[in-house]
């Protein structure tokens, strides 16, 4: 099973309005885990790196009050969309590295449509 | 910034037959990586080379890579329909949280 659940895998909402992504850690605490953006038929950006217990670190051109991230635990990140807008609309990805070794797990995404 | 650059961007290629796919870097690495997606999901990693190795194997899949070229290949032998996916190349450098870096990706299509 996954061991990175990322929920919702979907969700549509009203321009204007907020919208909150959860990514959980299932079989380790992870510390630091990632958020990712992927428009249609592009490549992953990182967005942020979410550290727990501290502020999240953001890339160069996305903006932290947009993009909110929470990591009040070792096994829950949250990445809120704040005031959507359709511009906003694409696939969010979360990630973590794999316990005891090089690579990372990825959750199954989440596509936010933004009418 | 994107630092992995695959080519080519979408191959397609009869079930049975070999798929090579290759990706080129630009700055030093401590480790490259390969990563599956499945149209509207999520990354499955399929394999790690370090930047001290030059070949890997695992099942179907062998990765090269070459540091002084900066660039990497991944081989998928005797392809299945099942191996149709987007298939991107990502870039570590030091420290064991570092961030990855994806390439653009390549669209692979395997004809039954």
């Amino acid at each position: 099973g996954a061991v990175v659940s990322q929920h919702p895998s979907w969700v549509i909402c009203k321009s204007g309005t907020s919208v909150k992504i959860e990514c959980r850690s299932l079989d380790f605490q992870a510390t630091t885990m990632f958020w990712y953006r992927q428009f249609p038929k592009q490549s992953l950006m990182l967005m942020a790196t979410s550290n727990e217990g501290s502020k999240a670190t953001y890339e160069q051109g996305v903006e932290k009050d947009k993009f909110l991230i929470n990591h009040a635990s070792l096994t829950l990140s949250t990445l809120t969309v704040t005031s959507a807008h359709p511009e906003d609309s694409s696939f969010y990805i979360c990630s973590r590295k794999r316990q005891g070794v090089w690579g990372y797990t990825f959750g199954s995404g989440t596509r936010l449509t933004v009418v | 910034s994107q630092q992995g650059e695959e080519d080519p961007q979408a191959l397609s290629i009869q079930e049975g037959e070999n798929a090579t796919m290759n990706c080129s870097y630009k700055t030093s690495i401590n480790n490259l990586q390969w990563y599956r997606q499945n149209s509207g999901r999520g990354l499955v990693h399929l394999i790690l080379i370090r930047s001290n190795e030059r070949e890997k194997h695992s099942g179907r899949l062998r990765v090269t890579l070459d540091t002084s070229k900066k660039s990497s290949s991944l081989l998928i032998t005797a392809s299945r329909a099942a191996d149709t996916a987007s298939y991107f190349c990502a870039t570590a450098q030091t420290g064991a949280n570092s961030k990855l870096t994806f390439g653009k990706g390549i669209t692979l299509s395997v004809r039954p």
